[in-house]
């Protein structure tokens, strides 16, 4: 049972517009959410994140919107930048509960930015 | 630097051969843990620990060992390899209410 699901494997941006990833979760206990951004060869580092009492988080071009009645959450990049060509990785975790650092990932959407 | 450490990159190993890969954090964290990455499948946790001694299962553990002796190392041993561990390997570490960081990784292969 996949409780943190990325339905889009892939993704073609053109340079400058907006890139939009998807995220849906099933378990109702997450309340903590993270966005993870992986290049090849590397390890995965964190993008930005989103506590379930805010809607919406902001740094710079990346904004992470959250819709708890739809267990959706969503990462805006805008403008899109080649360099932000990786596969992203949404997780959650329930940090009131216990083993709550435990972090469960979707199967990741590999963004690509076109010059 | 901060940072979390791996060794070996890579390896290529047979059937039944014990092996260890190491992690090793510089942050002080509380909080380590092993994860495998398959193609089509994401990131799945193996084992994590919270502190020195206390570990636990997480979605695949079946296979794997880990050990939690001292605050900054958590190996991760595979006492009997089968083809079916080969994967891509990261090891991460945070504070017990942070994000956590990941190490670069290790590409093992079980012919």
């Amino acid at each position: 049972d996949q409780q943190v699901k990325q339905n889009s494997p892939s993704l073609s941006v053109q340079e400058g517009r907006i890139s939009i990833l998807n995220c849906d979760y099933t378990n109702s206990m997450f309340d903590y959410f993270l966005w993870y951004k992986k290049y090849p060869a590397e390890g995965p580092t964190f993008l930005i994140s989103i506590s379930s009492i805010k809607d919406k988080n902001e740094d710079g071009r990346f904004t992470v919107f959250l819709n708890k009645s739809a267990k959706h959450l969503s990462l805006h990049i805008v403008p899109s930048q080649p360099g932000d060509s990786a596969v992203y990785f949404c997780a959650a975790s329930a940090r009131s509960g216990a083993g709550s650092y435990q972090l469960t990932f979707g199967k990741g959407t590999k963004l690509s930015v076109i010059p | 630097e901060a940072q979390v450490t791996q060794n070996p990159r890579y390896l290529i190993t047979v059937t039944g051969k014990k092996l260890t890969v190491t992690c090793s954090q510089n942050m002080n964290h509380e909080y380590m843990s092993w994860y495998r990455q398959d193609p089509g499948l994401g990131l799945r946790q193996i084992y994590y620990s919270m502190n020195v001694e206390v570990t636990d299962k997480g979605d695949v553990p079946e296979g794997y060992k880990v050990s939690r002796k001292e605050k900054r190392n958590f190996p991760l041993i595979l006492e009997s390899p089968s083809p079916n561990q080969t994967s891509l390997y990261f090891c991460a570490s945070s504070t017990l209410a942070d994000t956590q960081y990941f190490g670069p990784g290790t590409r093992l292969t079980v012919l």
